[in-house]
């Protein structure tokens, strides 16, 4: 079985200003790793993936998120953010072998403010 | 464009009522899925259909069933409306199914824009 805790369920922050949103796994096997957005009245949309290769990904509209395997961390980073980032972001997992549908975290609410 | 069609976009029902909720998507995708949303849960999978003619249950699959109807439409019904039901759904699509089998491959999946749905 698989697992993803994000550890805070809101994050607030001064546009401009740097944000990490955190997201830890369990998984008994090896993993993909995901970071989804949800807009408010919208429908989550993928911001980015891991699935093998460079343990740092980039995604859209600035974001990036690194694979730390010994923490069993997928954090995701933004260097400034802006207003329209304000949202809901979700940490998801799959195993990366056999049958595999995603696990989604709790999900993280992002907002920014002026 | 429409990518995933999710309808209606809100509902209220009465316990012991039931409904169906329509989802389509022209994408040409072989999975669909079923994923409910809770305050502090996250999304949870309900049901799921790999290919066309088949589905199989996710994490939370009581008081549901489900109907691939063909490529395109997955719907999602209640028989009997209870207050634990109240959520938003989201329907979603896949090219590939739940499971991956080639590395590298195109895994995202595809989001309708919910159906909030009250039980009284």
């Amino acid at each position: 079985a698989q697992s993803v805790t994000q550890l805070d369920s809101q994050v607030p922050v001064f546009e401009e200003a740097p944000v990490e949103l955190r997201c830890n796994y369990s998984s008994s096997v090896s993993v993909y790793l995901f970071w989804y957005v949800q807009y408010p009245n919208q429908g989550l949309q993928l911001l980015l993936k891991y699935l093998s290769g460079s343990t740092l990904v980039k995604g859209i509209n600035g974001f990036e998120a690194e694979f730390n395997k010994s923490q069993t961390s997928f954090h995701l980073r933004k260097p400034s953010v802006h207003i329209s980032d304000t949202a809901e972001y979700f940490c998801a997992v799959s195993g990366a072998a056999g049958r595999r549908a995603l696990t989604f975290g709790s999900g993280t609410r992002l907002q920014v403010q002026p | 464009n429409a990518g995933v069609t999710q309808t209606p976009k809100f509902q209220v029902l009465k316990t012991g009522q039931s409904m169906t909720l329509q989802c389509a998507q022209d994408m040409n995708h072989n999975s669909m899925y079923w994923y409910r949303q809770d305050p502090g849960m996250g999304l949870r999978l309900i049901y799921y259909s790999a290919s066309e003619g088949t589905t199989d249950k996710g994490e939370v699959p009581n008081g549901y069933n489900v109907s691939r109807l063909n490529k395109r439409e997955f719907s999602l019904r209640l028989e009997s409306a209870a207050p634990s039901q109240t959520s938003v759904y989201f329907c979603a699509s896949s090219e590939t199914g739940p499971w991956f089998a080639r590395r590298g491959e195109n895994e995202k999946l595809f989001f309708g824009s919910g159906t909030q749905l009250s039980v009284l």
